[in-house]
């Protein structure tokens, strides 16, 4: 069955570009959308944003322009990146695949990682 | 955006009984894009219920879901062991997607 990896570092400087990769294996991205989740410590879900395979995305406005998704089907990925990084974005990053607007929601999602900003 | 409450913060009930969750939409969500997923400490969350009815791979019939408009429900229908967690809906009707604050069962 479809599983997702995320990867990155786990520490980030304030200011600095957070880069995260969600890597998909026992299927292909292609005809799906793909999602970034957030969870900051001891609090809810936020969704950043999502990518059709073949490009096209849509983004959270409470992150200001601030996050780019991108896709590589010649690799099976899917990569989030998160510019002028404080504090607040400390949080357990998700990845997931994202049926868009079909009726299967957010089917599949990875483990996690764990995003410290502090310098 | 659509803002989703769920109600309570908090339920406290032993093994056996019968949960009843509450989502609020802050505007009407259509009946096939609201989800349910439940969420254990140190785990992501588990897809559970999509389309606001409708069960996903593996997950028991004591769960269930309902609603329409702007008002939803899960219903566990006797609460296993494994059920006591954090439990969120999720509306994907219109972006951006959103999340309720989520309803944690705790054991009473």
């Amino acid at each position: 069955q479809v599983q997702l990896q995320e990867s990155g570092p786990g520490l980030v400087k304030p200011s600095e570009t957070l880069s995260l990769t969600c890597t998909v294996s026992g299927g292909s991205i292609s005809n799906y959308y793909w999602s970034w989740i957030r969870q900051p410590p001891g609090k809810g879900l936020e969704w950043i944003g999502n990518i059709y395979y073949s490009g096209s995305t849509n983004y959270n406005p409470s992150l200001k322009s601030r996050a780019t998704i991108s896709a590589d089907t010649s690799k099976n990925q899917f990569s989030l990146k998160l510019s002028s990084v404080t504090a607040a974005d400390t949080a357990v990053y998700y990845c997931a695949r994202d049926n868009g607007y079909s009726i299967y929601g957010m089917d599949v999602w990875g483990q996690g990682t764990t995003v410290t900003v502090s310098s | 955006e659509i803002v989703l409450t769920q109600s309570p913060g908090t339920l406290s009930l032993s093994p056996g009984e019968r949960a009843t969750l509450s989502c609020r939409a802050s505007q009407s969500v259509s009946s096939s894009s609201l989800a349910w997923f439940q969420q254990k400490p140190g785990q992501a969350p588990r897809l559970l219920i999509y389309g606001a009815s409708s069960r996903a791979t593996g997950i028991p019939d004591r769960f269930s879901g309902s609603g329409s408009g702007t008002d939803f429900t899960l219903t566990i229908s006797r609460l296993e062991p494994e059920d006591f967690a954090v439990y969120y809906c999720q509306q994907y009707d219109s972006s951006p997607w959103t999340f309720g604050q989520g309803t944690k069962v705790q054991i009473k």
